[in-house]
C-alpha cells in the first residue's frame, strides 16, 4: 500500500531552537495538509497545499511557523523559534479530490524543553 | 460553520457488544462523509466512507449510512472485539460553494474489554 511518509518520527529539542518537519506525500495526490493533535485540542489545521500552492494556513501561528512545499514529493513544516506550547504530534495527509478521504502519516511527535 | 459533532468519549464495551458512535454534520451542499480510526501511536487511517445521500459505507464489520434528512453518520458495529480499542474520527469532505477544507469531529474512544 502506498505511504505518506514522515520524518523524522520523534524529536526532542529545546526551546529556541529550529525544528523541521518533512512529509513526502503519496505520488499523483494533488492535497497536503498539515494537522496538529493534542489531548486538549485535539485534529487542528494547520496548513493546506492543493498543485503544491497554498490555500489556507490561517490556522498556523505565523510568526513562527511556515509550510512549503518546495516540490511534489516533498512538504515542510517549520517551526522557528520552538516553544514549549509546540509539544505535539504533527500529522501529514495527502490526497486526490474531494470523495476519495486522505491518507496520514505516522506522525512527528515533538516534545519542547 | 460548517462543522462535524461527535457523541463524546471514551465508550466502554464488553467484546462481542452491538457498537454506536454517533456523528452529525452541518455543511453547505452535500459534502462526503468519512470515519477515520487511529491505533495509539498511529496516525489516522481511513476507515470507511459515502459520497451521497443514502449511501452506506462498510469496511471490517463497521457500517456507517448518510442519512440527508437528519444529517448524520452514525457508526456501527454488530459485535466489537478488543482489537477494535481505538479513536475514532467522524469527518466531512469539502462542498462546492462551502469550506473547501475537510472538518473532523474531535474522536471518541473506544474501549473493548475482553
Amino acid at each position: 500500500d502506498a505511504r505518506v511518509t514522515q520524518t523524522p518520527r520523534d524529536k526532542v529539542t529545546e526551546m529556541g531552537q529550529e525544528v523541521t518537519m518533512r512529509c513526502q506525500p503519496i505520488l499523483g495526490h494533488n492535497t497536503v495538509f498539515w494537522y496538529r493533535q493534542t489531548m486538549m485540542q485535539g485534529l487542528e489545521l494547520l496548513a493546506y497545499f492543493r498543485n503544491r500552492a497554498p490555500l489556507d494556513d490561517s490556522g498556523m501561528p505565523k510568526d513562527r511557523f511556515s509550510a512549503e512545499m518546495p516540490d511534489a514529493t516533498l512538504a515542510t513544516l517549520k517551526i522557528q523559534p520552538s516553544e514549549p506550547r509546540d509539544s505535539a504530534v504533527y500529522f501529514c495527509a495527502s490526497g486526490f479530490g474531494t470523495n476519495y478521504g486522505y491518507t496520514f502519516g505516522s506522525g512527528t511527535r515533538l516534545t519542547v524543553v | 460553520g460548517d462543522s462535524v459533532t461527535q457523541m463524546e468519549g471514551p465508550v466502554t464495551l464488553s467484546e462481542e457488544a452491538f457498537l454506536t458512535i454517533n456523528c452529525t454534520y452541518t455543511a453547505t451542499g452535500y459534502p462526503s462523509l468519512f470515519w477515520y480510526v487511529q491505533y495509539p501511536g498511529e496516525g489516522l487511517q481511513l476507515l470507511l466512507k459515502a459520497t451521497k445521500a443514502d449511501d452506506k459505507g462498510s469496511n471490517k464489520g463497521f457500517e456507517a449510512t448518510y442519512r440527508k434528512e437528519t444529517t448524520s453518520f452514525h457508526l456501527e458495529k454488530g459485535s466489537v472485539q478488543v482489537s477494535d480499542s481505538a479513536v475514532y474520527f467522524c469527518a466531512r469532505g469539502p462542498t462546492s460553494g462551502g469550506s473547501y477544507i475537510p472538518t473532523f469531529g474531535r474522536g471518541t474512544s473506544l474501549i473493548v474489554h475482553p
